[in-house]
């Protein structure tokens, strides 16, 4: 039921930059609704990674960065490390309804 | 520092009703600033946001199940429930509760989850 698609799997090699992108519509990125990312290990709850478009919660490295344009949005990861495989999920509003993206699988070759 | 725990049955019949709460420690339920809610995960799978509830009692729900969702709030407690009735195998999933600001704001703080499997 997801309506923002993210491609299922990215990788890199340590140090490389990957980029995850998030594609919605008119309804809701679109609409100008603010995008957050979500960081998830297996067997873990999902930790907010960027808010508000390309804002970084306390703690979390620089490394990791958001954009929005349009319809979609994009989260980078500069400088990859062993550390960040994990899965990553965007989030927006649409309307009266909270949707989350498909779900990008960050692999670290 | 504000933490989120969810509880209840990991086992329920089909046809059945889920319930589980989630338990508000190191602040209050009752902020203005805050919704509270709960969003699932099927085993291999993404995100869903079921719902979410204000401390007044103010509801927002998923319309793909608000035909079988009623959220509660229990300001005494500082905690909040879901229900979820006439439940079916996909319904199993990991249930999570979570924070959020207002609007279109993030979901901040999460519970550690709890799985919930629908067998008979």
């Amino acid at each position: 039921q997801s309506v923002l698609t993210q491609p299922p799997s990215v990788s890199g090699a340590p140090g490389q930059r990957v980029t995850i992108s998030c594609t919605g519509s008119r309804s809701n990125i679109g609409a100008g609704y603010d995008v957050h990312w979500y960081q998830q290990f297996p067997g873990t709850a999902p930790k907010l990674l960027i808010y508000g478009n390309s804002n970084r919660p306390s703690g979390v490295p620089d490394r990791f960065s958001g954009s929005k344009s349009g319809t979609s949005a994009s989260l980078a990861i500069t400088g990859l490390q062993a550390e960040d495989e994990a899965d990553y999920y965007c989030q927006s509003y649409d309307g009266s309804l909270y949707v989350f993206g498909t779900g990008t699988k960050v692999t670290v070759l | 520092q504000l933490q989120l725990q969810e509880s209840g049955p990991g086992l329920v019949k089909p046809s059945e009703t889920l319930s589980l709460t989630c338990t508000v420690s190191g602040g209050s339920i009752s902020s203005s600033s805050y919704y509270w809610g709960w969003i699932r995960q099927p085993p291999g799978k993404g995100l869903e946001w079921i719902g979410s509830i204000y401390y007044s009692g103010i509801t927002y729900y998923n319309p793909s199940l608000e035909s079988r969702v009623t959220l509660s709030v229990d300001t005494s407690k500082n905690h909040f429930s879901l229900r979820l009735s006439s439940v079916t195998a996909a319904d199993t999933a990991v249930y999570y509760c979570a924070r959020s600001g207002t609007g279109d704001d993030a979901f901040d703080i999460w519970g550690q989850g709890t799985k919930v499997a629908v067998s008979s």
